[in-house]
């Protein structure tokens, strides 16, 4: 356990489905974000939220849809999505920006 | 785009050093040298990082160039649950240049 959580560790989804990812850190951290990993890919950074307001949005389709309510939770809201988009989600925190992340262990998201 | 350049792959014998290079040849004065390390499905996890003089924690040691063009991160004694696909990576200090954005690692595979 990181300090991290990630629910749920898995999740298969139909493309008309509308499910949410959960991120919860409780390591008072300032800083959340969630990145993507597709099979045989680096990472990629999807959102950055800092101090509850979303500084960063790296080209992510509308169909993510990032919610940070406070400083220790972070979700990952999904609608619509494709076959293409499974792969590994995961979220991290960090003190701020500068720090270093902790990561959790992330959701494994199967659309079919 | 990433700015650092691993191999894609070693190997190295249970019970002997893993020297893992890395090559960073645009790094800039006040950017810090990271190491993660990713087992298999899981998220990334912090091992060590440095700005320009050699770094020891319990995990590894990082080993900075002189230019700063490169470091080594050892693994003073690998076992066989130190295989992972391990990350160099450059980052600033500041708020924009402190991501931590990943590239492909090093995939180390120990053996018995």
């Amino acid at each position: 356990e990181t300090g991290v959580t990630q629910t749920p560790r898995h999740l298969v989804m139909g493309m008309t489905n509308k499910k949410s990812l959960k991120c919860e850190q409780h390591l008072g951290h300032n800083a959340m974000y969630w990145y993507k990993q597709s099979a045989k890919k680096p990472l990629e950074l999807m959102f950055v939220y800092s101090l509850e307001e979303r500084v960063e949005n790296n080209s992510v389709p509308s169909r993510f849809s990032p919610e940070c309510p406070n400083s220790s939770h972070l979700f990952l809201h999904l609608h619509t999505l494709q076959p293409e988009d499974s792969a590994l989600y995961l979220c991290a925190s960090s003190q701020d920006m500068r720090d270093g992340y902790t990561f959790g262990s992330g959701t494994r998201l199967t659309v079919v | 785009d990433a700015k650092t350049t691993q191999p894609p792959s070693m190997d190295c014998a249970e019970g002997r050093a893993a020297n893992l290079p890395c090559n960073h040849s645009t790094i800039s004065g006040n950017e810090y040298v990271y190491w993660y390390r990713q087992i298999h499905s899981q998220g990334p996890q912090y091992i060590i990082h440095g700005l320009k003089n050699n770094e020891t924690n319990e995990m590894a040691s990082l080993i900075i160039t002189e230019d700063r063009k490169s470091s080594t991160l050892i693994l003073p004694h690998a076992t066989l649950r130190d295989t992972a696909v391990y990350y160099c990576i450059v980052r600033g200090r500041s708020s924009n240049t402190g991501k931590l954005i990943f590239g492909q690692g090093t995939t180390l595979q120990v053996k018995p």
